[in-house]
């Protein structure tokens, strides 16, 4: 079965500081998507990244990054040099690509980032 | 480009009293979804189309929820009777298209719903 495990609940850092965020996925197939999306307290969850399961190459996208090892079932999110701006719950998902699959989200139960000033 | 519309923002209703919610997706994507989130949890599926017709609804609570994207644009949620348990966020959200490749998805703010 499909599962998306963010174990850690909330963080709270210190600006500037650095911080991961955690997600642990599990499925069957061989084909899958991850995404991260963010969820600032307006509610509208907005798209981070989508990787297919074929590229474990890190991504770095600005003050963002992401690692990707498919031996530990693992995607997980640094934000370096954190900004109060970066406060926001956020969310790790997967779709699998089995055939006849539509696309659908599976979704973490999020992790809260708080960024103190 | 304009994002995914969503109405009303916010809503409170006695339980086994009727609402609905209206959302209107990116302009020509043709994948819609109807997702319930709970505080403190990750959106959840409740409903996809793709253009008019309905392509994944297994876990719509059929006897009390229903939604409807007649025309292929936009779309409605409604909920009769409501109970104190549908208290949450209603997010609708819209892709390019849907399929094993995994489109991303783009969501709208959300309607907050109180039941009480």
């Amino acid at each position: 079965a499909q599962k998306v495990t963010q174990a850690q609940t909330e963080i709270s850092v210190v600006e500037k500081e650095d911080v991961t965020l955690d997600c642990v996925y599990e499925t069957r197939d061989t084909t899958y998507y991850l995404f991260w999306y963010k969820q600032p307290p307006s509610g509208e969850l907005v798209f981070l990244i989508r990787r297919n399961s074929f590229d474990e190459q890190n991504e770095i996208s600005g003050r963002y990054s992401w690692n990707f090892q498919k031996s530990t079932s693992s995607f997980n999110f640094t934000i370096t040099a954190s900004q109060v701006v970066d406060s926001a719950v956020y969310f790790c998902a997967l779709s699998e690509a089995q055939r006849g699959s539509q696309g659908n989200l599976i979704f973490g139960k999020g992790t809260k980032l708080s960024v103190k000033p | 480009e304009a994002g995914v519309a969503q109405s009303p923002r916010y809503k409170i209703i006695e339980k086994r009293q009727s609402v609905a919610f209206w959302c209107n997706p990116i302009s020509g994507h043709a994948t819609l979804y109807w997702y319930q989130q709970i505080l403190g949890q990750g959106p959840k599926l409740l409903i996809q189309f793709q253009n008019n017709g309905v392509v994944d609804d297994s876990q719509l609570p059929k006897d009390r929820f229903s939604a409807e994207r007649l025309k292929g644009v936009d779309s409605t949620l409604k909920i009769q009777p409501a109970k104190l348990e549908d208290s949450a966020v209603y997010l609708c959200a819209s892709s390019v298209g849907t399929g094993p490749q995994g489109y991303e998805q783009y969501f709208g703010p959300g309607t907050r719903l109180t039941v009480t």
